[in-house]
């Protein structure tokens, strides 16, 4: 049972244009970071939200907390070839800060 | 200077054989974690630990075992691997009280044939 929704699965889109992310689940989260993962690598973490409605700016990364913590959103602008990973959100719940991951976003962007 | 390090980065091994992975941390961090990924199946938790020999079960644990003998190592070892393991492997840290966030090793590519 996959606890953390993301969508799209894939993007592909050109450079300059602007796109989101969404991370949705049944459950309530304490907090939600989201991640990006490129080839070859480890997750690198973004972001943190904690609060119900919480919105955060990361230069063009504008990452939203839904009221009831339910979901997340994650808006980039003006994407450019570099913004191109895979986006991870992960939820904590309970005891041991233990993540559960979203099944992810693979974006590419391309000039 | 990586504050994480996962050995080896790739290995390929034979059904049935035993294989150890090790994540060695230079964060002195209380937790470590063992995830897996797999297409289709994002990131899923093995193993994770809160403390030296205090480790616990994750959402995938069948056929893995782990020990933690020292704050720095964690390692994974599949007693008998079979081709249903053959992923990728991050082991991941984190300091709950301080800031938020894991960090991730770089993974390790294991095939088992």
């Amino acid at each position: 049972t996959q606890l953390l929704e993301q969508s799209p699965q894939f993007l592909s889109i050109q450079e300059g244009e602007n796109l989101t992310v969404y991370c949705n689940s049944s459950s309530v989260f304490s907090s939600l970071q989201w991640y990006r993962q490129e080839p070859g690598e480890g997750p690198v973490l973004l972001v943190t939200v904690v609060t119900g409605g919480e919105v955060k700016k990361l230069k063009r990364l504008t990452f939203q907390f839904g009221d009831a913590r339910k979901d997340s959103s994650l808006h980039i602008t003006a994407a450019q070839p570099g913004d191109t990973g895979l986006y991870l959100c992960a939820g904590v719940k309970g005891t041991a800060s233990k993540l559960t991951f979203g099944t992810g976003t693979r974006l590419q962007v391309t000039l | 200077d990586a504050g994480i390090t996962q050995s080896p980065r790739h290995k390929v091994t034979e059904t049935g054989t035993p294989v150890t992975l090790r994540c060695h941390q230079t964060e002195n961090h209380r937790y470590m974690y063992w995830y897996r990924q797999d297409p289709g199946h994002g990131l899923r938790l093995i193993h994770y630990s809160y403390g030296v020999k205090d480790t616990d079960k994750g959402e995938v644990s069948d056929g893995y075992s782990v020990s933690r003998s020292k704050t720095e190592d964690f390692l994974l070892t599949l007693e008998s691997a079979t081709s249903s393991q053959t992923s990728v492997y991050f082991c991941a840290i984190s300091d709950p009280q301080g800031p938020s966030g894991y960090t991730f090793g770089s993974g390790t590519r294991l095939t088992v044939v």
